[in-house]
């Protein structure tokens, strides 16, 4: 079946240096979807990418997704204490109406 | 409002006791999940239904089953067979371009 990866796992980063996740996908998905979770809370929906090479930002967050549409990446410029969180990239399963999750990137960002 | 509805937020149960986690949605999603979350860990899947009357195990279903007679609810059970069941349970829906998910049940075992 469908597998999402996400690298990396954890990264622990100063307020202020910019974070990169990425996330790969084993077969070409429609659209593709990045979620954050704060600490103790529950995956919050970010946004959807649907095109080919598509770029969309976010006040600092700038989400991209391959020319393939197997790939994306979520970067975020000059961190800060408020980005900690778990941030997850999910997919569409062809002929299905579910979504198949990656692991998650954990963010730590230390003032 | 629209949304999905997780109860209880906490749970405490005795070993060897099967406990049931409630999940609703009303926002007329075919799809709804089940998911694991240990403490600094992501998301595990434990079972999904795509369907009323259906439902696929996911990553790690041993010791849990699950049962999808409504559309809008998706009970999760914790059976005693599961070893580790103290954690952090997500549930939730989707179409295929965005999932919501409940403020999720955090089950302690003692």
């Amino acid at each position: 079946g469908q597998q999402v990866m996400q690298i990396p796992q954890y990264q622990h980063v100063q307020e202020g240096e910019d974070f990169t996740t990425y996330c790969n996908s084993s077969t070409t998905l429609s659209n593709i979807q990045w979620y954050k979770q704060r600490p103790g809370g529950h995956p919050v929906f970010l946004i959807q990418l649907v095109k080919s090479g598509e770029v969309k930002k976010q006040k600092r967050l700038t989400f991209q997704f391959g020319e393939a549409k197997k790939n994306s990446s979520l970067h975020i410029t000059a961190t800060q204490t408020t980005d900690v969180g778990t941030y997850f990239c999910a997919g569409p399963n062809s002929g299905y109406s579910t979504l198949t999750f990656g692991k998650g990137t954990m963010l730590l960002v230390s003032p | 409002d629209g949304g999905i509805t997780q109860s209880p937020k906490y749970l405490f149960r005795k070993e060897g006791q099967n406990v049931t986690l409630s999940c609703e949605q009303n926002l007329n999603h075919d799809a709804m999940y089940w998911y694991r979350q240990d403490p600094g860990q992501g998301l595990r899947l434990i079972y999904y239904s795509q369907i009323v009357n259906d439902f696929q195990k996911g990553d790690i279903a041993e010791g849990y089953s699950v049962s999808r007679e409504k559309k809008e609810s998706f009970p999760l059970t914790v059976t005693s067979a599961q070893k580790n069941p103290t954690a952090f349970y997500l549930c939730a829906s989707s179409s295929s371009a965005e999932a919501f998910f409940g403020q999720g049940t955090r089950l302690t075992v003692v």
